[in-house]
């Protein structure tokens, strides 16, 4: 069981280009969300998907896309890259259950420079 | 605006002592309040919850209180460990229909052996 993968650990993107965060969960949450976290900050949610075909934008999902064709990955795409996509990028996977705390298990971190 | 506020950056203690950080809220429909803790290149991970319906909730070393009037909580570590050193956020969550999460900006725990 390895939970929330994360892929690539690190990045550095060139202005412009695009890129894609992979994320797979291996608990068969239905639930699935992407963060990022600036420095000193912190956690501000981009996208999260209740369900395999249904998403829905988050605080900051400006200069994002996400898709969630199965209920294992969750990627997340960034089409034209900007210095302020600078950031820290965590996925993270949850199961509702009537009346639970919501508790979210979290990757590791994708850390992504832009310049 | 900041529904989540840890107003604290950093807090050093001795070990063997308490540990408290604190957490404001301003969205009186959440319900319920969690912690997470974060080591340094790793993804936070839960650590204690509270519902909006209870004032306590311990769980070993840990114990969050929250005062609902004050839309305050915090979180006791008792006693303080060296391992307990990395950064705790406070969260907040309410169902939506989705539902979603609220982070605060974290707070710094230094345990000094």
């Amino acid at each position: 069981n390895a939970g929330v993968t994360q892929t690539p650990k690190f990045r550095i993107l060139k202005i412009g280009q695009s890129m894609t965060l992979q994320c797979t969960q291996d608990m068969n949450h239905n639930y699935m969300y992407w963060y990022r976290q600036d420095p000193g900050m912190g956690l501000k949610l981009i996208y999260y998907s209740v369900g395999a075909g249904i998403t829905d934008k988050g605080e900051v999902p400006n200069g994002y896309n996400v898709s969630r064709s199965t209920t294992e990955d969750f990627p997340l795409r960034l089409e034209l890259a900007a210095p302020s996509q600078t950031s820290v990028y965590f996925c993270a996977s949850s199961y509702l259950v009537l009346r639970s705390s919501y508790e979210q298990y979290f990757g590791p971190g994708t850390r992504l420079t832009v310049t | 605006d900041q529904q989540v506020k840890q107003n604290s950056p950093s807090l050093s203690v001795q070990e063997g002592r308490i540990s408290i950080l604190n957490c404001d809220y301003t969205n009186s429909m959440f319900d319920y309040f969690l912690w997470y803790k974060k080591y340094p290149a790793e993804g936070p991970t839960f650590l204690i919850s509270i519902s909006s319906i209870k004032d306590k909730n311990e769980d070993g070393r840990f114990t969050v209180f929250l005062n609902k009037s004050a839309k305050h909580l915090s979180l006791h570590i008792v006693p303080s460990q060296p391992g307990d050193s990395a950064v705790y956020f406070c969260a907040a969550s309410v169902n939506t229909g989705g539902f979603k999460t609220i982070f605060g900006a974290g707070t710094r725990l230094f345990v000094k052996a």
